[in-house]
């Protein structure tokens, strides 16, 4: 069972064009993140929300968790060649034992086209 | 201030051979995961170490096994390698009892079993 669910799985736009990608779950997480892996290469933190609703910016990168902490999504604006790359997101939780693991979605494979 | 690296960056062994994966986190932290990642997926967790100790552990046979150092550094070893444990290896570290923040990976290792 796939605790966090990302959609789309693969997209593939041209330079300009607007995108969103979604992460849904079932479950409330104390936080979420975003991170983008390039090929050969960890995945780089982009964005942490911890507050329901919260809406946060990074330039042309827009960022918002769901009020019920349950969901997130990015929105691209204007995407650019340099964009491309895999589009992880990852929900916190903590265990009994009071120990933080990470949830990680499958990722949205990005692909824009100059 | 370094990051997390890890070594060696590629490596090639055999069928049923043993390998040793070695990390050092990002200085201040004292908390290092281990992942598994397949190409195109998300990362599947491993396991944990903090304090010296295996914190967490995700859904992986007794082949894998891992030891966190006095220095904070991990290893992360597999016993009788299987084909399908051909995968790229990402550690990532945060400091125990942060709340929020994301983790820091390292490059990873490229895993190839023949």
């Amino acid at each position: 069972t796939q605790l966090l669910e990302q959609s789309p799985q693969f997209l593939s736009i041209q330079e300009g064009e607007n995108l969103t990608v979604y992460c849904n779950s079932s479950s409330v997480f104390s936080s979420l993140q975003w991170y983008r892996q390039e090929p050969g290469e960890g995945p780089v933190l982009l964005v942490t929300v911890v507050t329901g609703g919260e809406v946060k910016k990074l330039k042309r990168l827009t960022f918002q968790f769901g009020d019920a902490r349950k969901d997130s999504s990015l929105h691209i604006t204007a995407a650019q060649p340099g964009d491309t790359g895999l589009y992880l997101c990852a929900g916190t939780k903590y265990n009994a034992g009071n120990n933080r693991k990470l949830i990680w979605g499958l990722g949205t494979s990005l692909a824009v086209n100059p | 201030d370094a990051g997390v690296t890890q070594s060696p960056t590629h490596l090639i062994k055999t069928r049923g051979q043993q390998v040793t994966l070695r990390c050092s986190p990002k200085s201040g932290h004292d908390t290092v995961s281990w992942y598994q990642q397949a190409l195109g997926q998300g990362p599947q967790f491993i396991f944990q170490y903090y304090e010296e100790e295996e914190r967490q552990r995700g859904n992986f046979p007794d082949r894998f096994s891992g030891h966190q150092f006095p220095n904070y550094s991990s290893e992360l070893n597999v016993n009788a390698l299987l084909l399908g444990d051909s995968a790229l290896y990402l550690c990532a570290s945060i400091l125990g009892g942060d709340r929020g923040f994301g983790y820091t990976f390292g490059s990873g290792t490229r895993l190839t079993v023949v």
